[in-house]
């Protein structure tokens, strides 16, 4: 079965400081990732996703993630982080041909601070 | 934003009532799921729907049924509402199973007194 670990449940950033999520995987198959985000009080939105192909994958909002199979992580980046993308973002993964269950790490809230 | 809309958006019931929270649709999409949201857990699937009639279960679906009677709504049930059932419930759609984006409604922030 499939796992997702999130490691750090809070990350604190000054504005315009870059920031790295960190997302690890496990599964025995391929698999598609995605990253979602939660503002307060609001659902989940999609950030990016990992189908195939290149493995640097960019996102809305100037976010990005990079594909480590040999790593098994899923890596969310951002060069310059603003006020605004203060929320709590998931990392979620689905196996290839297993169906169509997502399964999601425990999430990671951003703290943004002036 | 995907058509989704869950109703009630906020409910606080008693032990021991059954409640029912409806996630209904617009997209015409095959694939409706429910999760509940809890601190430290992130988002676990109860039940999911693959078509009309079709369901199947999830990580956490003890205690919760589901029915799917049309494309456009998905109903979740607790027979018997308890406080560990006290969480935020998300509906979520998707129109393909291979890559699976899934797409979420507002959530409904259920309490069991």
């Amino acid at each position: 079965a499939q796992s997702v670990t999130q490691l750090d449940s809070q990350v604190p950033v000054f504005e315009e400081a870059p920031v790295e999520l960190r997302c690890n995987y496990s599964s025995s198959v391929s698999v598609y990732l995605f990253w979602y985000v939660q503002y307060p009080n609001q659902g989940l939105q999609l950030l990016l996703k990992y189908l195939s192909g290149s493995t640097l994958v960019k996102g809305i909002n100037g976010f990005e993630a990079e594909f480590n199979k040999s790593q098994t992580s899923f890596h969310l980046r951002k060069p310059s982080v603003h006020i605004s993308d203060t929320a709590e973002y998931f990392c979620a993964v689905s196996e290839r041909g297993g169906g169509n269950k997502l399964t999601f790490g425990t999430g990671t809230q951003l703290k943004v601070e002036l | 934003d995907a058509g989704i809309t869950q109703s009630p958006r906020h409910k606080v019931t008693e032990t021991g009532t059954p409640v029912t929270l409806r996630c209904h649709q617009t997209e015409n999409h095959r694939y409706m799921y429910w999760y509940r949201q809890d601190p430290g857990h992130g988002l676990r699937l109860i039940h999911y729907s693959y078509g009309v009639k079709d369901t199947d279960k999830g990580e956490v679906s003890d205690g919760y049924s589901v029915s799917r009677s049309k494309t456009e709504d998905f109903l979740l049930t607790l027979e018997s509402a308890t406080s560990s059932q006290t969480s935020v419930y998300f509906c979520a759609i998707s129109g393909t199973a291979t890559y699976n984006e899934q797409f979420f409604g507002p959530g409904t922030r259920l309490t069991v007194l």
